[in-house]
């Protein structure tokens, strides 16, 4: 099993630019998180989504959306990216019946 | 609001001492669960420990064992004969049980010298 994996691992954009960064589990998890990290912090929850066909906001939702495609894949897009979203945004999954969350490895994104 | 707090910015060991992460929360609920992360250069997220709390035992996986103090909302990390591998940022976080949120700590930078 791959666990969690996330494309792109590294990206630029410029100011306005849009763009989607892509999340798949395989392991059958119902639930999956988009969390962004900033310089010297824990991470922070943009958007989650329970369970296949639905979606939430969490902690720091604004300038984003999401997408949960199927039960596998769970995407973020940045309609008009602001140098504010410089970050590194990990995707996660739930295991439902140990409540722990699983991230994968990452992308990190550089707004100029 | 629920929040975690790690009180130790930086940490510094030698290899094969012992070391200890402090981690304190606060949450109004009496059913949630608390987890370890180790996050190295690399970035990624790795589970390393979780206890549940309604669990009086404290949990252990090989060298990484945790001190669960209910009463105290408190939730320490111990690394035994520490690696230069454990080197990395550890983060404390927190879930209420049937919530979605995991709420992390600022975490805590532990390097391991030779």
């Amino acid at each position: 099993n791959a666990g969690v994996t996330q494309t792109p691992k590294f990206q630029v954009l410029k100011t306005g630019q849009s763009m989607t960064l892509q999340c798949a589990q395989d392991m059958n998890h119902n639930s999956m998180y988009w969390y962004r990290q900033d310089p010297g912090m824990g991470l922070r929850l943009i958007y989650y989504s329970a369970s296949e066909g639905t979606t939430d906001k969490g902690e720091v939702p604004n300038g984003y959306n999401v997408s949960r495609l199927n039960k596998r894949e769970f995407s973020l897009r940045l309609e008009s990216a602001a140098p504010s979203q410089t970050s590194v945004y990990f995707c996660a999954g739930k295991e439902g019946r140990r409540e722990t969350q699983y991230f994968g490895p990452g992308t990190r994104l550089l707004v100029l | 609001a629920q929040t975690v707090t790690q009180s130790q910015p930086e940490m510094s060991v030698q290899e094969a001492e012992t070391v200890t992460l402090s981690c304190t929360y606060d949450t109004s609920e009496s059913n949630y669960y608390l987890f370890w992360y180790k996050q190295p250069p690399s970035r990624q997220m790795i589970l390393v420990i979780r206890q549940e709390a309604y669990k009086q035992q404290n949990a252990t996986e090989n060298r990484f064992s945790v001190n669960f103090q209910k009463a105290a909302k408190s939730f320490s990390l111990k690394i035994s004969d520490s690696q230069l591998g454990d080197t990395a940022m550890y983060f404390c976080a927190f879930m209420n049980q049937g919530a979605q949120k995991l709420v992390f700590g600022q975490g805590t930078r532990l390097t391991i010298n030779p």
